[in-house]
This record gives structure tokens, C-alpha cells and sequence, in this order.
């Protein structure tokens, strides 16, 4: 399965972009970026996914890089609300491939009041 | 719509005692699944289901069964509870294999001991 790379911590004050980085270099063609989020004390919720296009939604942002090895999620104005455990997922789509999540540790995001 | 709902939210089970997870769902999803979360990691799938009377086996499997019997039910029974079984469990289902955005229930915080 293709792996996930994502730093363990990231820091930002309130109402100040977020960039989260992730690293796939191994992400095959037919493999979509998914980003869940875990709030404390809750169960994960989808973000937003992507194959090769910028995409965006009231969430967020994703930024993939044009040979897809990388992908930033970018929350435009963090608030309090938005610290948690922010996880990047590759997932294939096509029928037999890997249709299963697989969560690594992700990346504790702490927002600063 | 309740989503998906767990219950219990908190268990303590001696070793050796056998008990049963409930996981629901009301928006007639296909595709459910059980994971487990232990301190500091990502989720690990333990099993999943692709509809009703059709289940298959995650990465942690052992000691736990499943069965799904309606569409809208997907309970996990631990056959005899250990201490390494202590963890969080997360139901989690989407409406087919390839659809984008999977819910999760809350949780149920399960001690052994």
C-alpha cells in the first residue's frame, strides 16, 4: 500500500492560514488524497479528497503538487475549533484496488488563541 | 438522521468476559466497518462489510467476530476480552466502496482488566 508522510505536530495562531503538508511519493495513478480530521474526544471526520486538481470546499482547501508526490491542506482562517488530528489518506476508487482507509498517526494540530 | 451511533460509550470488562459492540446506522449505507484506536495512534481496521450477510477481515482481526445481518447494523463481539484489547472502537460506515466521505460513530472507550 502506498504510504503517508505527515509531520507529528504543527502550531498556528487563531485566524491565521494553515498549511498541513503530506508526502506520497509512492501514490499510484489511480490512488485519491482523502483528509480526515479528528477532534479531541471524537471520531474522525472527512475534509476534503482530491486526484490531481486543487479542490476546494467550505472546510478547506487541498493543493496537490503536479506530480502528485505531495499535498497541502490549507484551512484558510484557523479557529479554536479546528485543533485535532488531521490525517492524509490515499484510497483507490476503481473497482478491486484498495477501497479501504488506512490512518497513520497524522498530525496534532494546535491552534493558538 | 442519527448518522451512525454506538453504544456503549464506556465498557469495563474483566478478562475473559465476552460482550457485544453496537454500531447502527439509518442513512442505508452498504459499507460499514469496525476500527480500533489505541493511545497515541492512528485507527487500525478490525473488520468491514460490503452489505448485508458479507463481511471480511481487516489488519487486527483476532478476538473479535462479526456478522450483518440487516443493513443497517453491524455489531462486534469480543469473544473473551483481553488486556491488549483495551482501546477505542469506531464504527464507521459509507454509502458503497467507492464513495468519498465515510461517517464515524463517536466511539465506545472499552477498558479490560
Amino acid at each position: 500500500d502506498a504510504k503517508t508522510t505527515q509531520p507529528n505536530s504543527m502550531e498556528s495562531n487563531e485566524e491565521e492560514p494553515v498549511h498541513l503538508p503530506c508526502n506520497h511519493s509512492t501514490i499510484s495513478g489511480t490512488d485519491y488524497i482523502h483528509w480526515y480530521r479528528q477532534l479531541p474526544s471524537q471520531g474522525p471526520e472527512y475534509v476534503i479528497h482530491g486526484l490531481t486538481s486543487n479542490v476546494n470546499n467550505r472546510m478547506a482547501s487541498l493543493a496537490i503538487a503536479e506530480d502528485r508526490k505531495s499535498s497541502t491542506l490549507i484551512l484558510h482562517r484557523a479557529t479554536l475549533r479546528d485543533a485535532a488530528v488531521y490525517y492524509c489518506i490515499l484510497r483507490g476508487h476503481s473497482g478491486g484496488s484498495n477501497y479501504k482507509l488506512t490512518f497513520g498517526k497524522g498530525t496534532l494540530l494546535t491552534v493558538n488563541p | 438522521n442519527a448518522g451512525v451511533t454506538q453504544t456503549p460509550k464506556f465498557q469495563v470488562l474483566k478478562t475473559g468476559q465476552s460482550m457485544t459492540l453496537q454500531c447502527a446506522q439509518d442513512m442505508n449505507h452498504e459499507y460499514m466497518s469496525w476500527y480500533r484506536q489505541d493511545p497515541g495512534m492512528g485507527l487500525r481496521l478490525i473488520h468491514y462489510s460490503v452489505g448485508a450477510g458479507i463481511t471480511d477481515q481487516g489488519e487486527v482481526p483476532n478476538g473479535y467476530n462479526v456478522s450483518r445481518s440487516t443493513t443497517e447494523d453491524f455489531p462486534l463481539r469480543l469473544l473473551s476480552a483481553a488486556p491488549s484489547q483495551t482501546s477505542v472502537y469506531f464504527c464507521a460506515s459509507r454509502s458503497g466502496l467507492d464513495t468519498y466521505e465515510q461517517y464515524f460513530g463517536p466511539g465506545t472507550r472499552l477498558t479490560v482488566t
